[in-house]
């Protein structure tokens, strides 16, 4: 079965530092591996996702997430926060026909 | 691409009324939708798995007769909730894959707040 572990709950950091939220999962499957972005009161925003290739991911809003096998994680990164990029973030693994989320990692920019 | 949208946004009902929640793909194709539940500052929790013509698959746990899935077309999929009460107050969100193109992403509809007085 697959599993998913955001290792943070929450996250505060300064405008324009850089961050990492971390995310371990488990998978006895093919691994397929997503970051979502939920703003306050609304759904669920792709940010990047990882299906085959390079292990370095290139999402939207200048988000990067990096696939490493060895030591099952998906971290997502971003050099430079702001303000707006405060929201919870979810982790994801595709399982047998559907997502497993992580319990999210809250993101708080402080100016 | 990949838009999907949900109505109502905001729904407020009495305790013992049902209430219907739409969830359509706007340029796409999807012969798959989900149904998920988010209590305040938890994850998600899937519901059901919705397919296009054929009966959704229901989670552990998760009320059928309660929770009515219909999924008519490539383009719509509905959730009534059944003699709502209080408990079932929560937020609402689909989303849905598109079957023609990347199989693996699924694209979520910005949610329904659902309030039972």
């Amino acid at each position: 079965a697959q599993s998913v572990t955001q290792l943070d709950s929450q996250v505060p950091v300064f405008e324009e530092a850089p961050v990492e939220l971390r995310c371990n999962y488990s998978s006895s499957v093919s691994v397929y591996l997503f970051w979502y972005v939920q703003y306050p009161n609304q759904g669920l925003q792709l940010l990047l996702k990882y299906l085959s290739g390079s292990t370095l991911v290139k999402g939207i809003n200048g988000f990067e997430a990096e696939f490493n096998k060895s030591q099952t994680s998906f971290h997502l990164r971003k050099p430079s926060v702001h303000i707006s990029d405060t929201a919870e973030y979810f982790c994801a693994v595709r399982g047998a026909q559907k997502l497993v989320f992580g319990q999210g990692t809250r993101l708080t920019i402080n100016p | 691409g990949a838009v999907v949208s949900q109505h109502p946004s905001w729904v407020i009902c009495k305790s013992g009324t049902s209430v219907k929640i739409e969830c359509r793909s706007l340029d796409f194709q999807a012969t798959t939708m989900f149904w998920y539940r988010q209590f305040p500052k938890q994850s998600l929790m899937l519901m059901a798995t919705s397919n296009e013509g054929s009966k959704a698959t229901y989670e552990q746990g998760v009320e059928k007769d309660k929770f009515l899935i219909n999924h008519a077309s490539l383009t719509l999929s509905t959730l009534t909730v059944t003699s709502a009460h209080p408990e079932d107050s929560s937020f609402y969100i689909c989303s849905a894959r598109d079957a023609t193109s990347d199989q693996e992403t699924q694209y979520f509809g910005p949610g329904t707040r659902l309030l039972v007085l």
